[in-house]
Protein backbone atom coordinates (compact mmCIF):
# COMPACT_ATOMS: atom_id res chain seq x y z
CA UNK A 1 0.00 0.00 0.00
CA UNK A 2 1.51 3.57 -1.04
CA UNK A 3 2.26 5.37 2.05
CA UNK A 4 0.95 9.18 2.65
CA UNK A 5 2.67 12.25 2.41
CA UNK A 6 2.15 15.41 3.33
CA UNK A 7 1.99 18.48 2.35
CA UNK A 8 1.14 18.25 -1.27
CA UNK A 9 2.91 21.37 -1.98
CA UNK A 10 5.08 23.64 -0.67
CA UNK A 11 6.77 27.28 -1.51
CA UNK A 12 9.56 28.67 0.52
CA UNK A 13 11.81 31.26 0.58
CA UNK A 14 14.84 31.13 0.53
CA UNK A 15 16.18 30.46 4.31
CA UNK A 16 12.90 29.37 5.55
CA UNK A 17 12.42 25.66 6.94
CA UNK A 18 10.07 22.66 5.53
CA UNK A 19 8.96 19.46 7.13
CA UNK A 20 7.61 16.69 4.94
CA UNK A 21 5.80 13.83 6.25
CA UNK A 22 5.28 10.28 5.31
CA UNK A 23 2.94 7.82 6.81
CA UNK A 24 2.11 4.16 6.04
CA UNK A 25 -1.06 1.82 7.73
CA UNK A 26 1.71 -0.96 7.52
CA UNK A 27 4.63 -2.06 9.87
CA UNK A 28 7.72 -0.39 8.51
CA UNK A 29 11.29 -1.76 7.81
CA UNK A 30 12.79 1.26 6.30
CA UNK A 31 12.16 4.29 5.22
CA UNK A 32 14.12 5.65 1.73
CA UNK A 33 14.24 9.71 1.11
CA UNK A 34 14.96 10.63 -2.54
CA UNK A 35 14.69 14.19 -4.52
CA UNK A 36 13.91 14.25 -8.43
CA UNK A 37 14.63 17.18 -10.28
CA UNK A 38 11.85 17.92 -13.26
CA UNK A 39 12.75 15.77 -15.93
CA UNK A 40 15.23 13.98 -14.09
CA UNK A 41 16.15 10.85 -12.06
CA UNK A 42 15.62 10.56 -8.49
CA UNK A 43 17.98 11.50 -6.21
CA UNK A 44 19.30 9.13 -2.53
CA UNK A 45 19.09 11.66 0.46
CA UNK A 46 19.06 9.10 3.27
CA UNK A 47 17.40 5.95 4.43
CA UNK A 48 16.18 5.31 8.04
CA UNK A 49 16.01 2.07 9.58
CA UNK A 50 13.47 0.65 12.59
CA UNK A 51 14.61 1.28 15.61
CA UNK A 52 13.63 5.57 15.67
CA UNK A 53 16.44 6.79 14.48
CA UNK A 54 17.44 10.10 13.06
CA UNK A 55 19.62 10.67 10.04
CA UNK A 56 21.00 13.69 8.24
CA UNK A 57 23.47 15.70 6.34
CA UNK A 58 24.18 19.35 5.60
CA UNK A 59 20.66 20.57 6.22
CA UNK A 60 18.71 17.93 5.38
CA UNK A 61 17.62 15.44 8.39
CA UNK A 62 15.13 12.94 8.41
CA UNK A 63 13.64 10.99 11.65
CA UNK A 64 11.66 7.75 11.82
CA UNK A 65 9.13 7.06 14.25
CA UNK A 66 8.66 3.32 14.13
CA UNK A 67 5.47 3.14 16.61
CA UNK A 68 3.52 5.44 13.95
CA UNK A 69 4.81 3.89 11.07
CA UNK A 70 6.09 7.70 10.01
CA UNK A 71 8.72 9.48 8.50
CA UNK A 72 9.57 13.06 8.39
CA UNK A 73 12.57 14.95 6.29
CA UNK A 74 13.46 17.88 8.03
CA UNK A 75 15.09 20.86 5.34
CA UNK A 76 16.39 23.59 7.32
CA UNK A 77 17.25 27.07 5.83
CA UNK A 78 16.31 26.22 2.49
CA UNK A 79 18.43 26.97 -0.45
CA UNK A 80 16.88 27.63 -4.31
CA UNK A 81 18.78 24.19 -5.06
CA UNK A 82 16.55 22.28 -2.56
CA UNK A 83 13.41 22.37 -5.42
CA UNK A 84 12.28 19.46 -7.04
CA UNK A 85 9.99 16.42 -5.71
CA UNK A 86 10.62 14.60 -2.76
CA UNK A 87 9.63 11.50 -2.76
CA UNK A 88 9.50 8.98 0.44
CA UNK A 89 9.97 4.85 -0.17
CA UNK A 90 9.01 2.57 2.35
CA UNK A 91 9.67 -1.12 3.05
CA UNK A 92 7.70 -3.30 4.80
CA UNK A 93 8.19 -7.11 6.23
CA UNK A 94 10.65 -8.08 8.57
CA UNK A 95 13.29 -9.11 6.18
CA UNK A 96 16.14 -7.50 5.15
CA UNK A 97 14.60 -6.69 2.10
CA UNK A 98 11.32 -6.03 0.01
CA UNK A 99 10.19 -4.33 -2.70
CA UNK A 100 10.10 -0.43 -2.01
CA UNK A 101 6.61 1.39 -2.50
CA UNK A 102 6.99 4.94 -3.25
CA UNK A 103 4.59 8.06 -2.24
CA UNK A 104 2.73 10.08 -4.56
CA UNK A 105 5.74 13.06 -3.70
CA UNK A 106 5.75 16.46 -2.33
CA UNK A 107 6.87 19.42 -3.94
CA UNK A 108 8.83 21.94 -2.89
CA UNK A 109 9.87 25.28 -4.70
CA UNK A 110 12.12 27.73 -2.99
CA UNK A 111 11.89 30.83 -4.18
CA UNK A 112 14.43 34.00 -3.75
CA UNK B 1 32.47 5.66 -13.61
CA UNK B 2 30.17 3.12 -12.26
CA UNK B 3 25.90 3.75 -13.07
CA UNK B 4 22.95 3.13 -15.11
CA UNK B 5 22.34 4.05 -18.32
CA UNK B 6 18.81 4.25 -20.30
CA UNK B 7 18.29 4.52 -23.83
CA UNK B 8 16.92 6.43 -25.28
CA UNK B 9 16.30 9.51 -23.84
CA UNK B 10 13.07 10.26 -25.72
CA UNK B 11 11.20 7.29 -27.35
CA UNK B 12 8.03 7.70 -29.98
CA UNK B 13 5.76 4.92 -30.96
CA UNK B 14 2.64 4.17 -32.96
CA UNK B 15 -0.36 2.66 -31.23
CA UNK B 16 0.00 -1.21 -31.28
CA UNK B 17 3.96 -1.55 -31.68
CA UNK B 18 5.97 -2.99 -29.25
CA UNK B 19 8.89 -0.86 -28.05
CA UNK B 20 11.80 -2.38 -25.57
CA UNK B 21 14.03 0.19 -23.01
CA UNK B 22 17.25 -0.89 -22.88
CA UNK B 23 18.39 -0.55 -18.83
CA UNK B 24 22.44 -1.12 -17.94
CA UNK B 25 24.09 -0.90 -15.46
CA UNK B 26 28.13 -1.50 -14.03
CA UNK B 27 27.36 -1.32 -10.55
CA UNK B 28 27.60 -4.90 -10.09
CA UNK B 29 24.06 -4.88 -8.36
CA UNK B 30 22.32 -7.94 -8.41
CA UNK B 31 18.42 -6.31 -8.16
CA UNK B 32 17.15 -4.26 -10.96
CA UNK B 33 13.76 -2.27 -11.05
CA UNK B 34 11.63 -0.92 -13.81
CA UNK B 35 9.34 1.90 -12.34
CA UNK B 36 6.92 4.02 -14.40
CA UNK B 37 6.10 7.42 -13.32
CA UNK B 38 3.21 9.85 -14.80
CA UNK B 39 2.83 13.62 -14.50
CA UNK B 40 2.02 14.53 -10.61
CA UNK B 41 2.44 11.07 -9.58
CA UNK B 42 4.66 8.81 -7.34
CA UNK B 43 6.99 5.98 -8.90
CA UNK B 44 5.30 2.75 -9.41
CA UNK B 45 6.88 -0.45 -9.40
CA UNK B 46 6.16 -2.50 -13.01
CA UNK B 47 8.80 -5.17 -12.48
CA UNK B 48 11.83 -6.09 -10.38
CA UNK B 49 14.67 -8.86 -10.44
CA UNK B 50 16.50 -9.95 -7.83
CA UNK B 51 18.96 -12.41 -9.29
CA UNK B 52 19.31 -13.34 -12.99
CA UNK B 53 16.88 -15.39 -14.46
CA UNK B 54 14.49 -14.32 -12.31
CA UNK B 55 12.12 -11.52 -12.40
CA UNK B 56 8.49 -10.42 -9.79
CA UNK B 57 5.61 -9.03 -11.06
CA UNK B 58 5.00 -5.77 -9.49
CA UNK B 59 2.09 -3.40 -9.01
CA UNK B 60 1.34 -2.38 -12.94
CA UNK B 61 2.89 -5.03 -14.33
CA UNK B 62 -0.24 -5.99 -17.54
CA UNK B 63 1.14 -5.41 -20.60
CA UNK B 64 4.89 -5.43 -19.50
CA UNK B 65 7.30 -7.71 -20.11
CA UNK B 66 10.95 -8.19 -19.19
CA UNK B 67 14.12 -10.52 -19.60
CA UNK B 68 17.25 -10.73 -16.92
CA UNK B 69 19.22 -12.69 -18.73
CA UNK B 70 22.28 -10.72 -17.50
CA UNK B 71 23.06 -9.40 -14.50
CA UNK B 72 23.76 -5.96 -15.60
CA UNK B 73 20.98 -5.74 -18.00
CA UNK B 74 16.88 -5.58 -17.53
CA UNK B 75 15.65 -4.68 -20.76
CA UNK B 76 11.81 -3.88 -20.42
CA UNK B 77 9.19 -4.37 -23.29
CA UNK B 78 6.00 -1.98 -23.65
CA UNK B 79 3.61 -4.19 -25.74
CA UNK B 80 0.86 -3.19 -27.60
CA UNK B 81 -1.52 -4.54 -24.55
CA UNK B 82 -0.45 -1.65 -22.30
CA UNK B 83 -3.20 0.63 -22.53
CA UNK B 84 -2.21 3.93 -21.77
CA UNK B 85 1.93 3.28 -22.16
CA UNK B 86 2.71 7.16 -22.55
CA UNK B 87 4.96 8.08 -19.60
CA UNK B 88 8.32 8.55 -18.15
CA UNK B 89 9.91 5.08 -17.24
CA UNK B 90 12.78 4.65 -14.83
CA UNK B 91 15.14 1.95 -14.19
CA UNK B 92 17.05 1.77 -11.15
CA UNK B 93 19.59 -0.90 -9.23
CA UNK B 94 20.31 -1.85 -5.70
CA UNK B 95 22.99 -4.27 -4.01
CA UNK B 96 20.01 -7.36 -2.87
CA UNK B 97 20.37 -8.40 0.79
CA UNK B 98 22.10 -6.38 3.87
CA UNK B 99 20.08 -3.56 6.00
CA UNK B 100 21.02 -0.59 3.75
CA UNK B 101 19.40 -0.68 0.00
CA UNK B 102 19.88 2.19 -1.58
CA UNK B 103 17.91 2.30 -5.18
CA UNK B 104 20.32 4.14 -7.81
CA UNK B 105 17.93 5.14 -10.94
CA UNK B 106 19.18 5.69 -14.37
CA UNK B 107 18.03 9.21 -16.49
CA UNK B 108 15.04 7.74 -17.48
CA UNK B 109 13.31 7.41 -20.83
CA UNK B 110 10.26 9.53 -21.69
CA UNK B 111 8.10 6.94 -23.80
CA UNK B 112 5.13 8.80 -26.37
CA UNK B 113 3.12 6.85 -27.93
CA UNK B 114 1.22 8.74 -30.74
Amino acid sequence: QQPVQSPQAVILREGEDAVINCSSSKALYSVHWYRQKHGEAPVFLMILLKGGEQKGHDKISASFNEKKQQSSLYLTASQLSYSGTYFCGTESGQTSYDKVIFGPGTSLSVIP
Amino acid sequence: DGGITQSPKYLFRKEGQNVTLSCEQNLNHDAMYWYRQDPGQGLRLIYYSQIVNDFQKGDIAEGYSVSREKKESFPLTVTSAQKNPTAFYLCASSSAGGTQITQYFGPGTRLTVL
